[in-house]
């Protein structure tokens, strides 16, 4: 089956200690992006990745970390995670052409707390 | 990027068609909309996308008007599987990937 995974699904943790969530897509997809969902503001982005080693800031990238040495994933960084990171964070991915280049797949959600 | 504005919550009932508004009235030439849904406890997915001619998939129907300024996201006959937020979103250009730039969306409610 097609889809983007994402680890954990929750995950509760403490200012300062780093952490990695991890995020892969199975459809070979060169577009890679990762999203964060805050009541009120919607979904931002943090980070995207054009393809393997290409990665560029969004609108909300202070605070996290990307690497993107494989195509298939795409992890996300908090070396020193605050409370003001605490939020549902979304992986998604597209290809850059063919016929769904469009459709953006997006993952089911890790959902942050920081104490 | 331009902007579009969408009423806050929506109403229906189940096996009734539902209309559900976009407006962008700063819409470029370059501008595609597409629509995206978000399922409660779940990430978005795609709904439909146009440049200038009404589409239909699927899932649903997008008519667009004719100065582009407005859209309106067509689904033929709710389910109460169709309760959701939808969000209408303008993305730039066709050919090359680009960020999805969500607004607050709209809160269909479907009820028996």
């Amino acid at each position: 089956e097609a889809q983007v995974t994402q680890n954990p699904r929750y995950l509760i943790t403490v200012t300062g200690k780093k952490l990695t969530v991890t995020c892969s897509q199975n459809m070979n997809h060169e577009y890679m992006s990762w999203y964060r969902q805050d009541p009120g503001l919607g979904l931002r982005q943090i980070y995207y990745s054009m393809n393997v080693e290409v990665t560029d800031k969004g609108d909300v990238p202070e605070g996290y970390k990307v690497s993107r040495k494989e195509k298939r994933n795409f992890p996300l960084i908090l070396e020193s995670p605050s409370p003001n990171q605490t939020s549902l964070y979304f992986c998604a991915s597209s290809p850059l052409q063919g016929s769904s280049y469009n459709e953006q797949f997006f993952g089911p959600g890790t959902r942050l707390t920081v104490l | 990027d331009a902007k579009t504005t969408q009423p806050n919550s929506m109403e229906s009932n189940e096996e009734e068609p539902v209309h559900l508004p976009c407006n962008h009235s700063t819409i470029s030439g370059t501008d595609y909309i597409h629509w995206y849904r978000q399922l409660p406890s779940q990430g978005p997915e795609y709904v439909i996308h146009g440049l200038t001619s009404n589409v239909n998939n699927r899932m649903a129907s997008l008519a667009i008007a004719e100065d582009r300024k407005s859209s309106t996201l067509i689904l033929h006959r709710a389910t109460l599987r169709d309760a959701a937020v939808y969000y209408c979103i303008l993305r730039l250009g066709a050919g090359t990937a680009s960020k999805l730039t969500f607004g607050t969306g709209t809160r269909l409610q479907v009820t028996l």
